[in-house]
Parts: structure tokens; sequence; C-alpha cells
């Protein structure tokens, strides 16, 4: 079953809008990670957000982290066409170190 | 310069053949897995191995097997393909838990079972 279910399931705006989509999950977790998937490729990790944690930035990227409602959000700022892909959101709850991904949320950046 | 590779990239067979997807990794990590993707379900995990001697199995586990060669070496198994198994493939590596679980994908196979 999946633990992540993300929000918007697609997204398109225009370059130079900032990009923010959306996670909640189940269950406690020892962190919550953000991965980039372009099309058909493998996944790539974005950014790492730690349970204590409530907020986290890399370059243009930031996330945020409510346990309290079991969600996340991941923040594009001032995106590219570069960023048009697929994200999706992954819970580490420290069973065995699995990563449990959530569906995804494909985002187009046009010019 | 890849550090997980996985073969064959692409792959077309037969319901009931017998197929194996390789996976290899040169990041040095203990820990593999093989996931399938499927359009609107994201990464479902398969199995899962920490070491050579440990195996594990994921949620979707049935009508699949894998081996663990060796650390760099983990190889999955579709004993008669059926299908629904039709899916984008992945492998990962990760290191110890002091990494806090980072994943590292390999390019992913795309398997059609006719």
């Amino acid at each position: 079953s999946q633990q992540g279910e993300e929000d918007p399931q697609a997204l398109s705006i225009q370059e130079g809008e900032n990009a923010t989509m959306n996670c909640s999950y189940k269950t406690s977790i020892n962190n919550l990670q953000w991965y980039r998937q372009n099309s058909g490729r493998g996944l790539v990790h974005l950014i790492l957000i730690r349970s204590n944690e409530r907020e986290k930035h890399s370059g243009r990227l930031r996330v945020t982290l409510d346990t309290s409602k079991k969600s996340s959000s991941l923040l594009i700022t001032a995106s590219r066409a570069a960023d048009t892909a697929s994200y999706f959101c992954a819970t580490d709850a420290g069973t065995a170190s699995k990563l449990t991904f959530g569906t995804g949320t494909r985002l187009q950046v046009t010019l | 310069d890849a550090d997980v590779t996985q073969t064959p990239r692409n792959r077309i067979t037969k319901t009931g053949k017998r197929i194996m997807l390789e996976c290899s990794q040169t990041k040095g990590h203990d820990r593999m897995y093989w996931y399938r993707q499927d359009p609107g379900l994201g990464l479902r995990l398969i199995y899962y191995s920490f070491d050579v001697k440990d195996i594990n199995k994921g949620e979707i586990s049935d009508g699949y097997s894998v081996s663990r060669q060796a650390q760099a070496k983990f190889s999955l198994s579709l004993e008669s393909a059926i299908p629904n198994q039709t899916a984008l493939y992945f492998c990962a590596t990760s290191d110890s838990p002091g990494g806090h679980n980072e994943q590292f994908f390999g390019p992913g196979t795309r398997l059609t079972v006719l």
C-alpha cells in the first residue's frame, strides 16, 4: 500500500513561477525525502528532511514538514523548463530502512 | 560513469518465459532494492537486501525471486512472466543507516510481457 499521496497529480505552470506540491502520509516517520524523475528514467534524490525538522532549503527547493498533520510540501521557486519532471515523496518509517513512495506529481513548466 | 547500472534496458518477452534483470553498483553500498513502477501507482518495493546473506520480501514479491551474488550485484527473476508484470523496473542502493537511507537509482528496465 502507498504510504504517501501527492497532490496535485499534475501541475502546469509557466517558467519563472513557483511550483508547490504536497505529500500526505499515514504513519510516523524518521524522515521524508523528495525525488525527481525525468520521463522514463531513474529517480534522483533531491532533499531529505528529518522528523524533528520543520523546514529545509536547498538551492531553489524549500521543503516543509508538519508531523502533526502528517504532511510535507515541496516548493520550487523560479521554475525553469528543465524542472519538468515527476516528483515523488518517500517516507522512511524506520522499518528496516525501507522507503515507501507516493504516487507522484507531474510538473510541466512551459516557456 | 553510472554508479548503478541495469541490464537489459528494454526487454520484450512472452508469457511463461523466465526473465532475469540484473543490477550492478560501484557505490560500495550494502543495501540494494528492486522496485516496479506502474502508471499512477508510484514505486512499489519487490525485494530488498541488506547484505549478501540477507534477502527480504517487499510488498509485492509474489511471482518474483532475487539473488544477491555479491555486494555489488543483485538480480531479479521472473520465473514465469505474465502480462501484468509489464512495468518499469528499478534497482536502487543505499548506504547503511548512517546515510539516512537516501537511495540511488539505476536507469530502469522497461519490461513488456506479451
